[in-house]
């Protein structure tokens, strides 16, 4: 089952800030939280990771809660093109590899 | 950098008969593969984990001698769905881990339809 719980839907107009929560209150210490998109009919596109400290990337931040128990996406300026379905997800140890177990995702809208 | 590559992109096939699905990392070398499907509407679910020269670990509930999974080279694994019958009509989808030591990290295929009539 996944470690995670996202709202349904959101929306935001464009040139905004989208900001996507997500809770994974079930978090191990050495877990990871990552952030993936899938654009409809498309393989999800990796959009950034973390641990315990803040991230930022080209494409994103991610804010992660001091306790780890939830972490927020943030799209600085949002554009059409980032209409998609975002996915949280906790990277659980699995054998001797790992797991990224899929939620059911945030749809994200960006309205003109 | 980091592109997976997937073969074929869509394909429709006859009850009965075996798909094979390839994946390919084509700027990088991938230690571990995975093998996910998504239904219409759903989210990814997680098949199998493929690491280079030894046999796949298959998730509870995914029949192994019917998604059979060769990870023959380090850029290259393969999905099989043998036997395909309509209700293995799915979007099936690949990633594939470079293995860094900084972050381990699954870049994904575009997805391949398949259609079992």
């Amino acid at each position: 089952d996944a470690k995670t719980t996202q709202p349904t839907s959101m929306d935001c107009a464009e040139g905004r800030a989208a900001n996507l929560p997500c809770n994974h209150s079930t978090i191990s210490g050495n877990e990871y939280v990552y952030w993936y998109r899938q654009i409809h009919s498309q393989g999800p596109q990796y959009i950034i990771h973390g641990l315990k400290n803040n991230e930022t990337n080209e494409m994103a931040s991610l804010i992660i809660t001091e306790d780890r128990k939830s972490s927020t996406l943030i799209l600085p300026h949002a554009t059409l093109r980032d209409t998609a379905v975002y996915y949280c997800i906790v990277r659980v140890a699995a054998d001797s590899s790992y797991k990224l177990i899929f939620g059911s995702g945030t749809r994200l809208l960006v309205r003109p | 950098g980091a592109v997976v590559s997937q073969h074929p992109s869509r394909v429709i096939c006859k009850s009965g008969t075996s798909v094979k699905i390839e994946c390919r990392s084509l700027d990088f070398q991938a230690t571990t593969m995975f093998w996910y499907r998504q239904f219409p509407k759903q989210s990814l679910m997680l098949m199998a984990t493929s690491n280079e020269g030894s046999k796949a670990t298959y998730e509870q509930g995914v029949e192994k001698d019917k998604f059979l999974i060769n990870h023959a080279s380090l850029t290259l694994s393969t999905l099989t769905v043998t036997s395909a019958h309509p209700e293995d009509s799915s979007f099936y989808i690949c990633s594939a881990d470079p293995g860094t030591l900084y972050q381990e990290t699954q870049y994904f295929g575009p997805g391949t339809r398949l259609l079992v009539l």
